[in-house]
């Protein structure tokens, strides 16, 4: 199976930073990956998908990009409302692996 | 608009079932594919089952697989999912989540329901 990691697991930045949270997979997924948002004490929210186009009112701040095995979610300027921990998934065949996590947080 | 609500959590014992249930509404059910994820306790998200939008099409994660059933009754617009075996580290908030119509990612979640393993 593919094995999608990371990185960082964890961040802190201050408020109008730039964030880049990269995801890698183990072989080869094209395009075929999604990243998510899940605040604290809520449920997972797509944000990204066939890795850089943005989903349906996200914001413009974010962005993701990559193809094959190297993927970023970018946030150009992170705002509080963005605390959350970030999850990728690839889905172009089954077992659609999510990533560990990372987790944003405000300096 | 998109509702997916979840029911059938609570506590069971180890080694003990229960029926999870995911009612949709807002979107033509019968169109989708539907995932279930699961999410231990301050743990990240692990990809459980999906089913494809007919039913004809199943994939269950290795750590359920045997013990695990995804199904689904579009006559309902009812996702379900069958536990059986239950163990410790089964317990997590179970989502059901709707495929996208351009790929298998999870474009609609629903709020999860608890599944508590426990003597």
């Amino acid at each position: 199976d593919i094995q999608m990691t990371q990185s960082p697991s964890s961040l802190s930045a201050s408020v109008g930073d730039r964030v880049t949270i990269t995801c890698r997979a183990s072989q080869g997924i094209s395009n075929y990956l999604a990243w998510y948002q899940q605040r604290p004490g809520k449920v997972p929210k797509l944000l990204i998908y066939a890795a850089s186009t943005l989903q349906s009112g996200v914001p413009s701040r974010f962005s993701g990009s990559g193809s094959g095995t190297d993927f970023t979610l970018t946030i150009s300027s992170l705002q509080p409302e963005d605390v959350a921990t970030y999850y990728c998934q690839k889905y172009n065949s089954a077992p659609r692996t999510f990533g560990p996590g990372t987790k944003v947080d405000i300096k | 608009e998109v509702q997916l609500v979840e029911s059938g959590g609570g506590l069971v014992q180890p080694g003990g079932s229960l029926r999870l249930s995911c009612a949709a509404s807002g979107f033509t059910f019968s169109s989708y594919a539907m995932h279930w994820v699961r999410q231990a306790p301050g743990k990240g998200l692990e990809y459980v089952s999906a089913i494809s939008s007919n039913g004809g099409s199943t994939y269950h994660a290795n750590s359920v697989k045997g013990r695990f059933t995804i199904s689904r009754d579009n006559s309902k617009n009812t996702l379900y999912l069958q536990m059986g075996s239950l163990r410790a580290e089964d317990m997590a908030v179970y989502y059901c989540a709707r495929a996208a119509s351009s790929g298998w990612y999870a474009e609609d979640w629903g709020q999860g329901t608890l599944v508590t393993v426990s003597s």
